[in-house]
């Protein structure tokens, strides 16, 4: 079984560029999961789906960052403008069904210059 | 709102010896409760959940963890470290939401040092 993939893996950039994330769940995992891991610190999620519906954002920043999920399979996540606080690694995360435990992919590590 | 405490930012611990991480939550009635583990470069990995019922957990690699509800912990044990269990350790809090989901909450992790 595939597991979740995510890509790019590492992405440099400066402030106040735009920056997307992409990720692909495990197949047939209803539920999806991004989360912002800052250096010395533990995941924190950012936005839940189910499905193609939002469950919870209420940590997302929306006044720069969005994530979509339109056809309930992959996702994307995107920053923009992005500031030199959002240097981190971004991890999506599926399960099967809400309430299940949680699959990670590798992350993207995000550095802003 | 829930929050995740894992007091240790690091451990140290020979090969062979015995293990035990702690983790203590904050939550008003009983949460979903998880261990992680994130090794160098590698994505997190469940060890062990616990949803209810028995409150001892067996997990993957040799791992356990108590839910005490009485003292708001759920550590994770190992009797027996490998030098391979050297990693980042995260605990994990869900609190129930609409529709069975849960909201999860992670502690800021604890760094397991294993010498040989």
């Amino acid at each position: 079984e595939a597991g979740v993939a995510q890509s790019p893996r590492y992405k440099i950039i400066e402030k106040r560029q735009s920056v997307a994330f992409w990720c692909n769940p495990i197949s047939g995992h209803a539920t999806l999961y991004w989360y912002q891991q800052i250096l010395g610190q533990g995941p924190k999620l950012l936005i839940q789906f189910q499905n193609n519906g939002v469950v919870d954002d209420s940590q997302l920043p929306k006044d720069r960052f969005s994530a979509e999920r339109l056809k309930g399979v992959d996702s994307t996540l995107k920053i923009q403008p992005a500031k030199l606080e959002d240097s981190a690694v971004y991890l999506c995360a599926s399960s099967v069904h809400r309430g299940r435990a949680q699959f990670f992919g590798p992350g993207t590590r995000l550095t802003v210059l | 709102a829930q929050s995740v405490t894992q007091p240790d930012i690091h451990i140290t611990v020979s090969e062979g010896a015995s293990l035990e991480l702690r983790c203590n939550y904050s939550y008003g009635a009983t949460p979903y409760l998880f261990w992680y583990v994130q090794s160098p470069g590698q994505g997190l990995q469940l060890l062990l959940k616990y949803f209810s019922g028995d409150t001892l957990v067996q997990g993957i690699k040799g791992f356990e963890a108590e839910f005490k509800r009485s003292q708001s912990s759920f550590n994770l044990r190992k009797p027996s470290v490998h030098w391979s269990d050297a990693a980042e350790y995260f605990c994990a809090v869900g609190s129930p939401a609409s529709g069975g989901s849960y909201i999860p909450t992670f502690g800021r992790g604890t760094s397991l040092i294993v010498h040989p």
